[in-house]
């Protein structure tokens, strides 16, 4: 199972918006509505921002949306903030019943 | 407060064995799939397999199949990682994570276990 191609890095300046892209296929992204989004920042764990596709869960920023189109997945964050500065990974559920992270991008903020 | 707890950092030596722990807190450990999730030293996440404590059903990506195994305990709510045979590219942080119980997403992270394997 490869790993979902995402950006090694997208950078912007706070206020703006950005997306990241969730490359997959047929059998992982493309198939399922549950694809989820976690944010890592430098020295801490990951924490869940988006799940099936389009959901935040509780206490997680408006600013964060996420969408989907065709095998592509996609994560937004707008009204950039220096906070928003971590790592962010993708993940599917894929049709062998296992999960497959995406290679994960660094997010800068100018 | 519900929560995963994780064993230690470990530092072993290469073809020396591990287990490496997660222990719930605060919820039905039987009812949920518990995955481990490698982080090599300034890498990515890698998902490994998953298991599911009331049964101990187990599923390995490709990738660690035969490379290390996952079990648990569930008279004690606690999930392992094991290696037979630690290698130094086994180098990293093991998350242990909690499938979500109405979804196919990672809803609760254990605080990580660093190995660290050298001679």
């Amino acid at each position: 199972q490869s790993a979902l191609a995402q950006p090694a890095s997208v950078s912007g300046s706070p206020g703006q918006s950005i997306t990241i892209s969730c490359s997959g296929s047929s059998s992982d992204v493309g198939a399922y509505n549950y694809v989820s989004w976690y944010q890592q920042h430098p020295g801490e764990g990951p924490k869940l921002i988006i799940y099936d596709v389009t959901k935040r869960p509780s206490g997680v920023s408006h600013r964060f949306s996420g969408s989907k189109s065709g095998n592509t997945a996609s994560l937004t964050i707008s009204g950039l903030q220096a906070e928003d500065e971590a790592d962010y990974y993708c993940s599917s559920w894929t049709s062998t019943s296992l999960y497959v992270f995406g290679t994960g991008t660094q997010v800068t903020v100018l | 407060e519900v929560q995963l707890v994780q064993s230690g950092p470990e530092v072993k030596k290469p073809g020396e064995s591990l287990k490496i722990s997660c222990k719930d807190s605060g919820f039905t450990f039987t009812s949920y799939w518990i995955a481990w999730v490698r982080q090599m030293p300034g890498k990515g996440l890698e998902w490994m397999g998953i298991i599911y404590p009331g049964d101990s059903e187990t599923r390995y990506s490709p990738p660690f199949q035969g490379q290390v195994t996952i079990s648990a305990d569930k008279s004690i709510s606690t999930a392992y990682l094991y290696w037979s045979s630690l290698k130094a590219s086994d180098n990293g942080m093991y998350y242990c994570v909690r499938e979500s119980a109405s979804s196919n997403w990672f809803d609760l992270w254990g605080q990580g276990t660093r190995v660290t394997v050298s001679s």
